[in-house]
């Protein structure tokens, strides 16, 4: 099982806002960044947000990352068909020396 | 434009070994850490390892600690890794990753390691 938490799936229709949720501790998350990845099916991820929020040039507006506390969430508004793919959470961790990443989520846009 | 170009993936014998590479492209690669991040058929990520600047700081996930090793090769602008003692767990899809202000950014295209009899 991984270090952060992601719930496996979710879904929504067109239009839709949906967020999906990474848990995690006082050792990654609770005391450093969170970054956030698309993965497409059958492509290498792409960094989507870093920084807890921030987003690279080219990422959509419709892309937004919060945290608080030891947790960090992931929201799309305006969905598209095209935002259907995997997303995973990473952070830091102090405990570990090393980088510990989410188990994945698999967004299905109905 | 930046580009990360894995190679030296390939299907190996359990106890076998592997040298991974990565070779850099269109930014300055001795300024920026640069990691190796797997991905097992049909899961998610996993990092392995990530090296320094300098190469001076090394940092491994525990279950790779011992078996393989981080380096890279500045003037040849490469990043590489060497896995030894290989096991079944192992396969995997492996990605060289810059890490640039808060993620990993960009990933190369990936190389896939077999490790069966």
């Amino acid at each position: 099982q991984s270090v952060l938490t992601q719930p496996p799936s979710a879904s929504g229709t067109p239009g839709q806002r949906v967020t999906i949720s990474c848990s995690g501790s006082s050792s990654n998350i609770g005391s450093n960044t969170v970054n956030w990845y698309q993965q497409l099916p059958g492509t290498a991820p792409k960094l989507l947000i870093y920084s807890n929020n921030q987003r690279p040039s080219g990422v959509p507006d419709r892309f937004s990352g919060s945290k608080s506390g030891t947790s960090a969430s992931l929201a799309i508004s305006g969905l598209q068909s095209e935002d259907e793919s995997d997303y995973y959470c990473a952070a830091w961790d102090d405990s570990l020396n090393g980088w510990v990443f989410g188990g994945g989520t698999k967004l299905t846009v109905l | 434009e930046v580009q990360l170009v894995e190679s030296g993936g390939g299907l190996v014998q359990p106890g076998g070994s592997l040298r991974l590479s990565c070779a850099a492209s269109g930014f300055t690669f001795s300024t920026y850490w640069m990691s190796w991040v797997r991905q097992a058929p049909g899961k998610g990520l996993e990092w392995v390892a990530n090296i320094k600047q300098d190469g001076s700081d090394k940092y491994y996930v525990d279950s790779v600690k011992g078996r393989f090793t981080i380096s890279r090769d500045n003037a040849k602008n490469s990043l590489y890794l060497q896995m030894n003692s290989l096991r079944a767990e192992d396969t995997a899809v492996y990605y060289c990753v810059r890490y640039r202000g808060g993620g990993f950014d960009p990933w190369g295209q990936g190389t896939l390691v077999t490790v069966s009899s």
